[in-house]
């Protein structure tokens, strides 16, 4: 069966430091790959996606994601934390064998924490 | 600005009645979707439309019906069919065809069943 995987609940960290969100996938063929935020009582917003191509990815508000096809993994991070990054974050997939964005999978979320 | 437009906010309902939610995009999106987000799960497709007067289910469509007679609105009803509708409602669309595009995601809706 294909799934997403967001191994933590929550994510602590000091502002300034750096912050990685985890995300591993199973899924048939290469992947499309998302993250998205949400921030409390508010819709979800795209961040950044990896079709294909480098595996380094950058995003909106600093973000970045890193594809890891060994390790079916494509972790957030951002190298410095502010307390304004504090939210839920989603990762999606679609298997590129799928024919449209409604077969997107979703995590479960990660909800995210800066201290200051 | 272009979006979506979701309404109402906040929504309280009595048991065995219908109410219907409020999808409006700007985007000139041929793909819209309703999702359904409950604490500590992913979002869960509840209908998708990719054309006008098309809609197709989703994964979790018993309870619900949609339409689709405009480009840029995508109702939904929640009937008294709906065994645990209190839910924070989420509809969204996208540019259509087989590549992989981003949603674009409306504000929300809160329903709470009394």
């Amino acid at each position: 069966a294909q799934s997403v995987a967001q191994p933590e609940d929550q994510v602590n960290v000091a502002e300034g430091n750096p912050l990685t969100v985890k995300c591993t996938y199973s899924v048939s063929g290469n992947p499309y790959l998302f993250w998205y935020v949400q921030y409390p009582n508010r819709g979800l917003q795209f961040l950044l996606k990896y079709i294909t191509g480098d595996n380094l990815v950058k995003g909106s508000y600093g973000f970045e994601a890193e594809f890891n096809k060994s390790q079916t993994s494509f972790h957030l991070k951002k190298p410095s934390a502010l307390v304004s990054d504090s939210a839920l974050y989603f990762c999606a997939v679609r298997a590129s064998g799928m024919d449209s964005n409604y077969q997107l999978i979703w995590g479960a979320g990660t909800k995210l924490i800066i201290k200051p | 600005d272009g979006g979506i437009t979701q309404s109402p906010k906040y929504l309280f309902r009595k048991e065995g009645q219908n109410v219907t939610l409020s999808c409006e995009q700007n985007l000139n999106h041929d793909a819209m979707y309703w999702y359904r987000q409950d604490p500590g799960q992913g979002l869960r497709l509840i209908y998708y439309s990719q054309i006008v007067n098309d809609f197709q289910k989703g994964d979790i469509a018993e309870g619900y019906s949609v339409s689709r007679e405009k480009k840029e609105s995508f109702p939904l009803t929640v009937t008294s069919a709906q065994k645990n509708p209190t839910a924070f409602y989420l509809c969204a669309s996208s540019i259509g065809g087989v590549s992989p595009r981003e949603l674009f995601f409306g504000e929300g809706s809160r329903l709470t069943v009394l």
